[in-house]
């Protein structure tokens, strides 16, 4: 079993829709969490980062952690089409400067 | 701050040459980082650079794979007689020590390695 789990999708909606993402993982000692967009041939881009249980909000999109739960999601609102890309969930225990990713779940936001 | 730069942006060989990429790290970033992504997969960490001194390498990074940060500044992966299984996107991104513990990292754009 992998540390990180994420569905891979397709994931199809169409524009204006709310999206939602989400990743579980098993190891407890995960602390630190991060969503990386990456578009088609480019490098992950930092979205969200958050630290320990709680939610944070950046515009249209809210991270929430239920370390309780070991469940993280990602929430897009309004979605639009620039929105279509792949998102990495990512985590890492403190101290550790490894990161752990999800597979990744590619979206595609339908005009 | 031009981000994390990565070179070249795709390399081809054949089986059995060397390869070599080059990364330079967003200036102020002290922590260096290699990971690789296959298709349809998320990035798995190779090794990590605290200025200077490799820290830390994951078992994926066999000894055919070698890196280095002279100076603390650019880092180069290379990778020795290549297999057909190397074929991947390598990764680089650095973080800053300034920040807490576990300061985010920023990512390039990559180089794609295609082994025939």
């Amino acid at each position: 079993q992998k540390e990180v789990e994420q569905d891979p999708g397709p994931l199809s909606v169409p524009e204006g829709a709310i999206v939602s993402l989400n990743c579980t993982y098993s190891n407890s000692a995960f602390q630190y969490f991060m969503w990386y967009r990456q578009y088609s041939r480019k490098g992950p881009e930092l979205l969200m980062y958050t630290y320990s249980s709680g939610n944070k909000e950046d515009g249209r999109f809210t991270a929430q952690v239920d370390k309780s739960s070991k469940y993280i999601s990602l929430f897009i609102r309004d979605s639009q089409p620039s929105d279509s890309a792949t998102y990495l969930c990512a985590m890492s225990a403190r101290g550790a400067q490894k990161l752990v990713f999800g597979q990744g779940t590619r979206l595609t936001i339908n005009p | 701050d031009t981000g994390v730069s990565q070179n070249p942006r795709h390399k081809i060989t054949k089986r059995g040459q060397n390869v070599t990429f080059r990364c330079d790290p967003i200036s102020e970033h002290n922590r260096l980082y290699w990971y690789r992504q296959t298709l349809g997969q998320g990035p798995e960490f190779l090794t990590y650079f605290q200025n200077e001194a490799q820290l830390e390498k994951s078992r994926l990074l066999s000894d055919r794979f070698s890196a280095e940060r002279p100076k603390g500044s650019f880092s180069t992966l290379e990778i020795q007689r290549t297999e057909q299984g190397d074929s991947a996107m390598y990764l680089c991104a650095s973080s800053s020590l300034s920040g807490p513990d576990n300061s985010p990292l920023h990512f390039g754009n990559g180089t794609r390695l295609t082994v025939t």
